[in-house]
Order: C-alpha cells, then sequence, then structure tokens
C-alpha cells in the first residue's frame, strides 16, 4: 500500500526565516510519482511540483526547493526567506502505477504560519 | 490552460435532502475525473474515481448509493450525496487528468464546501 507520512503537523515561522517542510513516503511500486501542493485558507489546491522516480534532481523554483532521495524515501520541501503569504497548508501525495490506477494519496499536510 | 470549475462552490442543505456537484474541465477534455472528500483540519481523501461513459471506481469505505458519481461526457462529472446528513458535510475537490495527457497529472477544481443542517 502506498502511503504518505508529513510528521510535522504544524509550523510557526517569522518572517525571513528558511523553513523545510518534510515528507516520508512508501510505495512497491517502481515508478510512482510525488507531489506537493499547497492549500491557502480558500481551500484551492495549488500545484506546486510533480517529481517522478526516475528523476532524483533537486528542484529549485524561484524561493522554492525540493530535495528528493530515494534512499531515504523522502521528498522535502523548503522554502527560503519565507513570507506571509507563504501561511498554509500544504500537502505532499504520492501516485503510482497501482494497477493502472492514478490517484493521489495525501499526507496529513502541515501547517506553516509565517509571523510578520 | 487546463481549468476545472466546480459548482457550486458552497451549499447549505437540510438533513434528509440531495445535493448536486458538479465538475467541469473548462478548456480540456476528460476522460478521468476524480472526488476527494476533506474533512476540517484533515487531509484529502480518494472518494471514487469516475471515467467518461462507465461505472465509477470507489474507494473502499465509501457508499456508492449514497454518493452517485455521474461521468456522462469528456468534460463533466457530478457527485451526488443522496439524503444528506450532517456527517456528511465536508470539502469536496474534484480533479480531472486531461485525455492524452502526461500520466499522473490531475488539475484540481476549487471544491465545494457542503453544510447540512
Amino acid at each position: 500500500a502506498q502511503k504518505v507520512t508529513q510528521a510535522q503537523t504544524e509550523i510557526s515561522v517569522v518572517e525571513k526565516e528558511d523553513v523545510t517542510l518534510d515528507c516520508v513516503y512508501e510505495t512497491r511500486d517502481t515508478t510512482y510519482y510525488l507531489f506537493w501542493y499547497k492549500q491557502p485558507p480558500s481551500g484551492e489546491l495549488v500545484f506546486l511540483i510533480r517529481r517522478n522516480s526516475f528523476d532524483e534532481q533537486n528542484e529549485i523554483s524561484g524561493r522554492y526547493s525540493w530535495n528528493f532521495q530515494k534512499s531515504t524515501s523522502s521528498f522535502n520541501f523548503t522554502i527560503t526567506a519565507s513570507q506571509v503569504v507563504d501561511s498554509a497548508v500544504y500537502f505532499c501525495a504520492l501516485s503510482g502505477p497501482q494497477g493502472g490506477s492514478e490517484k493521489l494519496v495525501f499526507g496529513k499536510g502541515t501547517k506553516l504560519t509565517v509571523n510578520p | 490552460g487546463a481549468v476545472v470549475s466546480q459548482h457550486p462552490s458552497w451549499v447549505i442543505c437540510k438533513s434528509g435532502t440531495s445535493v448536486k456537484i458538479e465538475c467541469r474541465s473548462l478548456d480540456f477534455q476528460a476522460t478521468t475525473m476524480f472526488w476527494y472528500r476533506q474533512f476540517p483540519k484533515q487531509s484529502l481523501m480518494l472518494m471514487a474515481t469516475s471515467n467518461e461513459g462507465s461505472k465509477a471506481t470507489y474507494e473502499q469505505g465509501v457508499e456508492k448509493d449514497k454518493f452517485l458519481i455521474n461521468h456522462a461526457s469528456l468534460t463533466l462529472s457530478t457527485l451526488t450525496v443522496t439524503s444528506a446528513h450532517p456527517e456528511d458535510s465536508s470539502f469536496y475537490i474534484c480533479s480531472a487528468r486531461r485525455s492524452g495527457g502526461v500520466r499522473n497529472e490531475q488539475f484540481f477544481g476549487p471544491g465545494t464546501r457542503l453544510t447540512v443542517l
């Protein structure tokens, strides 16, 4: 079975601090996909990144960066110089060729609060 | 491109009534749509996978007779909560996979907040 664990339930930082959100996953598939989504108070999910299991290169997009390590089954997300607008719930998710299904399995989410 | 809409964005209904939620892909065709439910301060849980022209596949523990899903066209899937009760109050989110699109890429709707009194 697939599982995503986000051990940090809530994180609170002060603006301009760097913050890392942890994500650990479990799957038996050799091909799988990992995602991060942001959910602001409005509720709409905002797609941040999609990474397949064969691409272990770290990625940077502006203040966001992702560290994918298959050896530890982790896909951590770092926000550099955090801003108040980064306050949201962040979900890590996993999908794979489980009998052809592309369903997403979400972690429980990490609520990030960035204080001015 | 790849915009998914949901209607209504919020609904309040009385216990025992049925509520229909629409999920539309506005600028692409979606062979597959997914319905998720999110209780307050919890994660998203997949309820069912909806395939155009065929019966939906429900996740374990989801009552198919209570949550009716119809995917009659390549741009529209509907979720009907029948005989709604207060415990059905939740945030319902749909997503759509573009026909012929990148595998494992889903586009999410803005969600529908259901409150059952």
